[in-house]
C-alpha cells in the first residue's frame, strides 16, 4: 500500500530554514504529484504546494518566496524549504499525494510532524 | 483567492441522525470540491471527491452535492466513529481547505 513518511527537526530557531523530507513507498514517486500541506490550530489546514517528477512546482501565493520544493526520484523523496521562519511557521507538516478525479484531492497522507519555531 | 466557509464551525447530535454540513466558495469552483474527514492526531482521510464522488472504501451513509458556490455534505445516518472534524478544500484555482466543522455528541 501506498505509505509516506515526514522526517526532519521538530524544533527551528527563528529566522532560519525549515527542512523536511517525505519517503515514498509503496507508489512509483513518477507518478502523480507530491504535495505539503500544513495545519496549525490558527490557521487551520494550508495547502503549502506541490511537485511532479519532472521537477514542475507549484506554490500557495502567500508563501512563494519563502518556499522551495524539490524531488529526488532515486530515493523517491520529496522535500521542503521555508526559509525565513518564525513562530507563524509552527504547524504540523504533512506531505499527501495529490490525485486528479474530477478534482484535485489528497487520498494519501504521511502521519505529520510537529515543526516548532522557538529558539 | 478563494476562500472556503464552512458552516456550522460545531454541531452536537446523536448517533442515528441525518447531518447536513455547508461549504460556501467566494467564487465559483464548479465542482472542484473535495470533503475530508479528521479525527484528533490523524491526518484528513478523503470521503467525497469531484463535489459528490465517493472515494472507494467510504460508507455510502456519505454523500456530497453541489456545484458553483455552495455545497453540502450529508451523512444519513451518524455512526459512532463519524464523530470527527470535518473540511471542505477546492482545487479550482490553487488549494484551499475550510475552516472545519467538529461534529460532536449530543
Amino acid at each position: 500500500q501506498v505509505q509516506l513518511q515526514e522526517s526532519g527537526p521538530g524544533l527551528v530557531k527563528p529566522s532560519e530554514t525549515l527542512s523536511l523530507t517525505c519517503t515514498v513507498s509503496g507508489d512509483s514517486i513518477t507518478s502523480n504529484y507530491w504535495t505539503w500541506i500544513r495545519q496549525s490550530p490558527g490557521k487551520g489546514l494550508e495547502w503549502i504546494g506541490n511537485i511532479f517528477y519532472s521537477g514542475s512546482t507549484n506554490y500557495q501565493p502567500s508563501l512563494e518566496s519563502r518556499v522551495t520544493i524539490s524531488v529526488d526520484t532515486s530515493k523517491s523523496q520529496f522535500s521542503l524549504k521555508v526559509t525565513s521562519v518564525t513562530a507563524a511557521d509552527t504547524a504540523v507538516y504533512y506531505c499527501a499525494r495529490q490525485r486528479f478525479g474530477g478534482s484535485y484531492y489528497f487520498d494519501h497522507w504521511g502521519q505529520g510532524t510537529l515543526v516548532t519555531v522557538s529558539s | 483567492d478563494i476562500q472556503m466557509t464552512q458552516s456550522p464551525s460545531s454541531l452536537s447530535a446523536s448517533v442515528g441522525d441525518r447531518v447536513t454540513i455547508t461549504c460556501r466558495a467566494s467564487q465559483s469552483i464548479t465542482t472542484y470540491l473535495t470533503w475530508y474527514q479528521q479525527k484528533p492526531g490523524k491526518a484528513p482521510k478523503v470521503l467525497i471527491y469531484a463535489a459528490s464522488r465517493l472515494q472507494s472504501g467510504v460508507p455510502s451513509r456519505f454523500s456530497g452535492s453541489g456545484s458553483g458556490t455552495d455545497f453540502t455534505l450529508t451523512i444519513s445516518s451518524l455512526q459512532p466513529e463519524d464523530f470527527a472534524t470535518y473540511y471542505c478544500q477546492q482545487s479550482y484555482n490553487a488549494r484551499t481547505f475550510g475552516q472545519g466543522t467538529k461534529v460532536e455528541i449530543k
